[in-house]
């Protein structure tokens, strides 16, 4: 069965420090990959998506960048963390075909100070 | 575009009462697909059902139940005889066939008193 595993659970980080979250996925070829942030409020923003290696597409222009070094890991970072990068960050997959479900990671808690 | 609409912000039912969550979407796709999601306390979104635009029949898994309208673009939850552990917030989402960006709602929490 898949699994997505996605660490660290929870971050503290100072404003202007840089950010790596990583997410990988197991016993699957080639999913889909997404990242999303989940502010107070609850609402899911769908901040970058990958279907392939080396591919990704932005959402919505901010001050994080995604990058898919291997076919199932696909990295979060920022170079300088802003106040308003604070929030929960959840990374999903989905198979390629037909609309599938995505499926979740348990996500981070990023607080920054 | 595409919307989701959950009106309901919080809901707060007493055990064992049947609790019906809304969702109401706007899209111009002819073809694409809704989901349910539930989010614990812990934070992981639990994927619970899929329903594309074609298939109205209503669901019914265990003590979850899905009620498709396309007439009235809902697509609602009910969960019947409810648990404490169904204590979570529910997200529905919409995405068009062929788009990878899947819109959700923001989301209606419930709360099950023991």
């Amino acid at each position: 069965s898949q699994t997505i595993h996605q660490w660290p659970a929870t971050l503290v980080q100072p404003v202007g420090s840089p950010l790596s979250l990583e997410c990988t996925v197991e016993g699957t070829s080639n999913p889909n990959l997404y990242w999303y942030r989940q502010a107070a409020g609850r609402g899911l923003q769908l901040l970058f998506y990958s279907v392939g290696i080396g591919q990704i597409s932005s959402e919505v222009p901010q001050n994080l960048s995604a990058s898919r070094p291997q076919d199932r890991q696909f990295i979060l970072s920022s170079k300088k963390l802003l106040l308003s990068d604070s929030g929960f960050y959840l990374c999903a997959w989905s198979a390629v075909v037909g609309n599938q479900p995505q499926h979740f990671g348990d996500g981070t808690r990023l607080s920054i100070l | 575009a595409q919307k989701v609409t959950q009106a309901q912000t919080e809901i707060s039912v007493v055990e064992k009462e049947d609790v019906t969550l809304d969702c109401v979407y706007e899209t111009r796709d002819t073809t694409y697909y809704l989901f349910w999601y539930k989010q614990p306390p812990s934070g992981e979104l639990v994927f619970l059902i899929r329903r594309n635009s074609f298939d109205e029949q209503n669901e019914i898994s265990g003590r979850y139940s899905w009620n498709f309208q396309k007439s009235t673009s809902s697509f609602n939850f009910t969960i019947t005889a409810s648990q404490v552990v169904d204590s979570a917030v529910y997200f529905c989402a919409l995405v068009g066939a062929g788009s990878y960006q899947l819109t959700f709602g923001k989301g209606t929490k419930l709360s099950v008193i023991p």
